[in-house]
């Protein structure tokens, strides 16, 4: 079986400092991961996503995530908050064995950016 | 339309009653699938289409709960006799792709109620 745990439920910076979003995983096969983001009254959306190709993954609005095999981690960066970021972060495991156990979300970080 | 639609967005229910969700997804998407939502986390995968094939259906709570897609375009699910558990976001996404490790584009939910 596999499992993802967001280490962090609330994370609070201030507005132009750096973010960091963890997000540990656990998986027997070789998984697929994304991190998706849910903005109030919207529908999630797809920030990045890692299928085993470079471990250094580029996303939307200047997020970035790096998959780190060694430390089961795909802890998600930005440089710089914007206060248009402050929502609610999911770290989603997937891997090729399908089923429902094929699709895992954690249970989330929420993002505050202060003024 | 341009993303995935659902409706009702809000649904208030009387324990026992049973309710209809439905789910519009992107047009020519041919992956649909359905989510549960509990105040507080991650959704929670409940099952799965392939056009008008629902090849998984393993996370599906109880048999009160029951999905179609005859058509193969628009969704639907069904809760029959509500119970106070059934209360959740309930999150429908679509994928082009066939397979579940792609990305996938949500609706913004029908928040249930149950009374």
């Amino acid at each position: 079986a596999q499992s993802v745990t967001q280490l962090d439920s609330h994370v609070s910076v201030s507005e132009g400092t750096p973010v960091l979003l963890r997000c540990n995983y656990s998986s027997s096969y070789s998984p697929s991961l994304f991190w998706y983001v849910q903005h109030p009254n919207k529908g999630l959306q797809l920030l990045l996503k890692y299928t085993s190709a470079a471990t250094l993954v580029k996303g939307i609005n200047g997020f970035e995530a790096e998959f780190k095999k060694s430390e089961t981690s795909f802890h998600l960066t930005k440089p710089s908050a914007h206060m248009s970021d402050a929502a609610e972060y999911f770290c989603v495991v997937m891997y090729s064995g399908g089923g429902a156990d094929g699709l895992t979300f954690g249970k989330g970080t929420h993002l505050i950016i202060q003024p | 339309g341009a993303g995935v639609s659902q409706s009702p967005r809000y649904k208030v229910a009387k324990r026992g009653q049973d309710v209809a969700l439905r789910c519009d997804p992107i047009s020519g998407h041919v992956s649909l699938f359905w989510y549960q939502q509990a105040l507080g986390q991650g959704p929670e995968f409940l099952t799965y289409f392939q056009n008008e094939a629902q090849l998984d259906k393993s996370g599906l709570p109880s048999d009160r709960f029951f999905a179609e897609r005859p058509e193969g375009s628009v969704s639907t699910l069904k809760i029959q006799r509500t119970q106070q558990e059934d209360s959740a976001v309930y999150l429908c996404a679509s994928s082009d792709t066939s397979g579940i490790y792609n990305e996938q584009f949500f609706g913004p939910g029908t928040r249930l109620t149950v009374l």
